[in-house]
């Protein structure tokens, strides 16, 4: 498995502001992915990042709200845009490695919107 | 849309017996099928996986059976110890997209 660093771990934020979650993974990947998990509820996938290209969103999810960067193989940011408290959530990001695309965790970024 | 649905959403069991969660998903296109663990605080771990050519796999105390057509897998835990407490998720997955999706979770309580 890869380390896959996020920053930060935790954090409380304002409401009205913005907060860039960043993931830094040791080893070159294609595929980077940005879920969201809620407060006692499951994983929901936010978007796909590759480099070289626009992220791709999930229904539900839009650019305007959640901006993406994946500006090389081992590194992507999510941007938390305009938070309110329903925006407190686990932010993970995850990678797939090796040939059968296991996905692996980050160790995840805890906001609180207050 | 694609979806997958876990059972139970709590389990508690004894020290010592066994625990078994079961998915059932909706894409027939999915052909990895990852479980992890996740404990209070902490993310998801992946705990053991199967992709759709194989029919069960076993690590240890864990195993995870599919049944494809049915689109059906389970998580089974044996002789199941306090630490093995957590909150299961099942998961769903195509090899080309990467993407998954994830059932609702099982929260799992091992009373000593």
């Amino acid at each position: 498995s890869a380390v896959i660093s996020q920053k930060p771990s935790r954090d409380i934020c304002q409401r009205g502001t913005s907060l860039t979650i960043q993931c830094q993974v040791d080893s070159q990947v294609t595929m980077m992915f940005w879920y969201r998990q809620q407060p006692g509820q499951s994983l929901t996938l936010i978007a796909t990042a590759n480099q070289g290209s626009e992220a791709t969103y999930e229904s539900g999810f839009v650019i305007d709200k959640f901006p993406i960067s994946r500006p090389n193989l081992t590194f992507s940011t999510l941007t938390v845009s305009n938070m309110s408290p329903e925006d407190s959530s686990i932010y993970l990001c995850s990678v797939e490695l090796g040939a059968g695309n296991t996905i692996y965790f980050g160790e995840g970024s805890w906001l609180t919107v207050v | 849309g694609e979806n997958v649905e876990q059972h139970p959403s709590t389990l508690s069991v004894q020290e010592g017996d066994s625990a078994v969660i079961k998915c059932t998903y909706s894409d027939s296109a999915s052909n990895y099928f990852p479980w992890y663990k996740q404990e209070l605080g902490k993310r998801p771990q992946l705990i053991i996986d199967i992709r759709s050519n194989v029919g069960e796999k076993k690590d240890q105390r864990i195993a995870v059976t599919l049944n494809k057509t049915a689109k059906h897998f389970s998580l089974h835990i044996t002789e199941t110890q306090p630490e093995d407490s957590a909150v299961y998720f099942c998961a769903a997955g195509s090899g080309n997209t990467g993407k998954l999706i994830f059932g609702q979770g099982t929260t799992l309580q091992v009373k000593p």
